[in-house]
Formats: structure tokens, C-alpha cells, sequence
């Protein structure tokens, strides 16, 4: 099946750190999506991101969908503590069978005041 | 808008008995939903597709006499985890999607439910 690599697994930083992750495949995606999800909680869509080479903001988050539609990253700047959670990429292929998403393993964000 | 929600929130049962667990779209109708389920710090999985009055499509290697799932509605799915056991413990999720609305193509997840079996 379709695998995406998602790095880093986790990361610690000082709150007001920007924050970088990213999602890689051998596979081509129509849509790139990243979630967030807290613990004990469904995920929550973030971004969308629908063309290759999008660059799409939502706040402090920044996606981009590679040109290549193999990869897709997420910048968030200025941490703040309550950025603390999983994200998780995930990458969407349409076919006559109908649309599926395959996640990532998920990065696991601390944020330190 | 775009909510969707689950019940219960967590469920604790013996072995060998069946769990419902309901997945509602609140404010708008889902022609298909999703069931996930998701280990202790590991990736969402996907289990089935079900688009509402058809059968559900399961993944490979998700048993369907196990996890029976019924879309009767535009706004409820349910998944029912027959004759538990300890092994299906997880988080389950679903999610609902409605690609007829402009712009909302997307998958809304539910907040998830969590299932022990004892």
C-alpha cells in the first residue's frame, strides 16, 4: 500500500521556535492535508492543499504541496504551548474506485513555555 | 459547521460482547463516512469506507462479520464491534464527508471513541 514518511517523529522546543515537519512518498497525491489532533481527541484539519506547488497559510501554519506531488511540508512560526499535540500529514489519491487518505505516522510537538 | 460527532466517548466491556459505537453528521449530510481506528501513539488506520444504502468497503484485513458497519442514513453510521475481545481495544474514529459541498470536500473527523474490552 501507499506509505508516507513523516519527519520528525517528535520535537521539543522553546515556546516562539518555528517549528518545521514534513511528509515524503514514492507516490503521487492530488491533495495533501495536515491534521492536528489532541490527545483523546479525533483529528482536526489544519490545511488543505490541492494544486502542486500551493503554498497555503492559515494563521502561523504554512503548507506547501511539492511540486513533484510526492511531498508536503508544514512550518508553524512563533510557537505558542498550546501548538503541544500530533500532527499527522496525509495525502489523498482519487481513482474510479473513489478517494482515499493515507496518514502519516505523525509528528509529536512539545512546546516548553 | 462540518461537525461530527461519536457515542459514547469511551466504552469499557467484557470479553465476548458487542459495542455499537454511533458516528453522526451534525450539520450537514454525509454521503460517505470513514472508520479508523488508531493505536497508542501510532497513525490513523483506515478500516472502512461506507457511502449511505451500499454496503461498506473494507481494507484489507479488516474481518466485516467483526466489524459490522451500518450507513442507513445521511447522518448516522454505526460500528459494531462484535463479540469483543482484548485485542480490539483502541481508539476508534470515524469521519464524514460530502463531496456535493462546494469547497468541504474534506474529511470532518469525529472526536473518537474509546473502547476497552476487559
Amino acid at each position: 500500500g501507499q506509505q508516507l514518511n513523516q519527519s520528525p517523529q517528535s520535537m521539543f522546543i522553546q515556546e516562539g521556535e518555528d517549528v518545521s515537519m514534513n511528509c515524503t512518498s514514492s507516490s503521487i497525491f492530488n491533495t495533501w492535508l495536515w491534521y492536528k489532533q489532541d490527545p483523546g481527541e479525533g483529528p482536526v484539519l489544519l490545511i488543505a492543499l490541492y494544486k502542486a506547488g500551493e503554498l497555503t497559510s492559515n494563521g502561523r501554519l504554512t503548507a506547501q504541496f511539492g511540486i513533484t506531488r510526492k511531498d508536503s511540508f508544514l512550518n508553524i512560526s512563533a510557537s505558542i504551548p498550546s501548538d503541544v499535540g500530533i500532527y499527522f500529514c496525509a495525502g489523498r489519491q482519487t481513482s474510479t474506485s473513489g478517494s482515499r487518505l493515507t496518514f502519516g505516522e505523525g509528528t509529536q510537538l512539545t512546546v516548553n513555555p | 459547521g462540518a461537525v461530527v460527532s461519536q457515542h459514547p466517548s469511551w466504552v469499557i466491556c467484557k470479553s465476548g460482547t458487542s459495542v455499537k459505537i454511533e458516528c453522526r453528521s451534525l450539520d450537514f449530510q454525509a454521503t460517505t463516512m470513514f472508520w479508523y481506528r488508531q493505536f497508542p501513539k501510532q497513525s490513523l488506520m483506515l478500516m472502512a469506507t461506507s457511502n449511505e444504502g451500499s454496503k461498506a468497503t473494507y481494507e484489507q484485513g479488516v474481518e466485516k462479520d467483526k466489524f459490522l458497519i451500518n450507513h442507513a442514513s445521511l447522518t448516522l453510521s454505526t460500528l459494531t464491534v462484535t463479540s469483543a475481545h482484548p485485542e480490539d481495544s483502541s481508539f476508534y474514529i470515524c469521519s464524514a464527508r460530502d463531496p456535493r459541498l462546494a469547497g468541504r470536500n474534506e474529511q470532518f473527523f469525529g472526536p473518537g471513541t474509546r473502547l476497552t474490552v476487559l
